[in-house]
């Protein structure tokens, strides 16, 4: 089966631009994940999808974080300005229902805000 | 503090090694128990899982928690080259899709 799907890999934008990464979920997978690491901190949560509904977006850093997820299939997150402090790798995760420990994690979307 | 403590590293060892990696945390309403490996320019990959205390085995790789502690180990067996890679620990407090919460990772090195 095809694994999570992310793109860009790499972004390098200036601060006060918009980016929009997107993730493809394993097909089916109803809940999908978005993770940050920023240099030098560990992987930290930013949101959960369960379909196309947020069910726990806690992580979020702050409001020019957003995040959507079309029809419960795909989603974007999209940082509006970008800011330097936003530069990192971004996560997509997918899982089935009721299971945490089923993650699959994409390649990442490394981002670079100069 | 941070809620999951993990050694950076690196650590190297030689092939055929057993290497250990530990984690400890803090927040006792952890009850399931993963362990990733990353390599470079990849997403985690989920190696294995453990609920609650005890011990798992699959091949190579030895699983264990002792929540009255609150650590938890892998161990790795007749470590070769292809398990050099970053592995991360991650726990959750249940089996219902919540976050993961992750230690930093250590970076291990397994040299021929």
């Amino acid at each position: 089966e095809a694994g999570v799907t992310q793109f860009p890999s790499h972004s390098v934008i200036e601060k006060g631009q918009t980016v929009t990464l997107r993730c493809d979920p394993i097909s089916g997978h109803d809940n999908l994940y978005w993770y940050r690491r920023v240099m030098g901190k560990e992987i930290k949560f930013l949101l959960h999808f369960v379909k196309e509904s947020k069910q726990d977006e806690s992580g979020m850093p702050n409001n020019r974080f957003l995040a959507e997820r079309t029809g419960g299939t795909y989603s974007t997150l999209k940082v509006q300005p970008a800011e330097l402090e936003d530069s990192g790798v971004y996560f997509c995760a997918s899982s089935q229902m009721g299971a945490s420990y089923g993650y699959t994690f994409g390649s990442g979307t490394r981002l670079t805000v100069v | 503090q941070k809620e999951v403590e993990q050694d950076p590293g690196p650590l190297s060892v030689p092939e055929g090694a057993i290497v250990s990696l530990n984690c400890t945390y803090s927040n006792s309403a952890f009850q399931y128990f993963m362990w990733y490996r990353q390599y470079s320019r990849k997403g985690p990959e989920l190696l294995m899982y453990t609920y609650s205390s005890g011990n798992k085995e699959d091949g190579r790789f030895t699983a264990q928690v002792d929540k009255s502690s609150k650590y938890i180990s892998l161990f790795i067996r007749d470590s070769q080259p292809s398990d050099s890679a970053t592995y991360l620990c991650a726990m959750t407090f249940n089996n219902a899709g919540n976050m993961l919460t992750f230690g930093g990772g250590t970076r291990l090195m397994v040299k021929p």
